[in-house]
């Protein structure tokens, strides 16, 4: 059974700080990831993907990965209270299917 | 507007009597997906299709249906409801030719068993 694992939280950080969320895979042979986002009651929307070592920016959103300690994270800079929702990691297996972690909750506080 | 949608949003039920939620895509994808998602649990996969015909079991399929008889449309059946199926259901779509093959979700149908 392919793995994914988050801490689930609640990780609470104060307005403006860095948030760091992490994610761990078990399928070493896994080559792509993501980081979907999920306001509560709604549906998940993706933030950002990544498939190769080392860092990818996007705006406020960095995602890290590293393939052999089998480790993704999202930071997330500058955090605002619009940023508290669940976040989902999400890791490609086979040709197209996801397997999800159960989420990390963060919560912003003003 | 691409979009993924869902019917019902919200459906209250009783213990097997059939239903079915509908799922249809307007982005020509080929792959859609069928997922619950349970508290502590996180998202699971119930059902997936790679394209018309074609139909996968996910980790969950127990109690569940799909048909792929066009290529916008996914539903899930239902045809005895239990009350440990109470979830909420997302569906799901991506091409599966070329870039991020991202999965974007329909806006969920929360179904109770009673």
């Amino acid at each position: 059974q392919k793995e994914v694992e988050q801490n689930s939280g609640p990780l609470s950080v104060p307005e403006g700080a860095i948030a760091s969320l992490n994610c761990t895979y078990s399928d070493r042979g896994s080559q792509s990831f993501f980081w979907y986002r999920q306001y509560s009651g709604k549906s998940p929307e993706l933030i950002m993907f990544i498939y190769s070592n080392g860092d990818k920016e996007d705006g406020r959103f960095t995602a890290q990965l590293n393939k052999a300690s089998q480790y993704v994270s999202l930071l997330i800079r500058d955090s605002q209270p619009s940023d508290s929702a669940t976040y989902l990691c999400a890791v490609k297996v086979g040709s197209y299917q996801l397997t999800f972690g159960k989420g990390t909750k963060l919560s912003v506080i003003p | 507007e691409a979009q993924v949608t869902q019917n019902p949003r919200y459906l209250i039920t009783v213990t097997g009597k059939k239903l079915t939620v509908t799922c249809s895509q307007n982005m020509n994808h080929e792959y859609m997906s069928w997922y619950r998602q349970d508290p502590g649990l996180g998202l699971r996969q119930i059902y997936y299709s790679m394209n018309v015909e074609v139909t996968d079991k996910g980790d969950v399929p127990e109690g569940y249906k799909v048909s792929r008889k066009e290529k916008r449309n996914f539903p899930l059946i239902l045809e005895s409801p239990s009350p440990n199926q109470t979830s909420l259901y997302f569906c799901a779509s991506s091409s599966t030719s070329g870039g991020t093959n991202e999965q974007f979700f329909g806006p969920g149908t929360r179904l109770t068993v009673l």
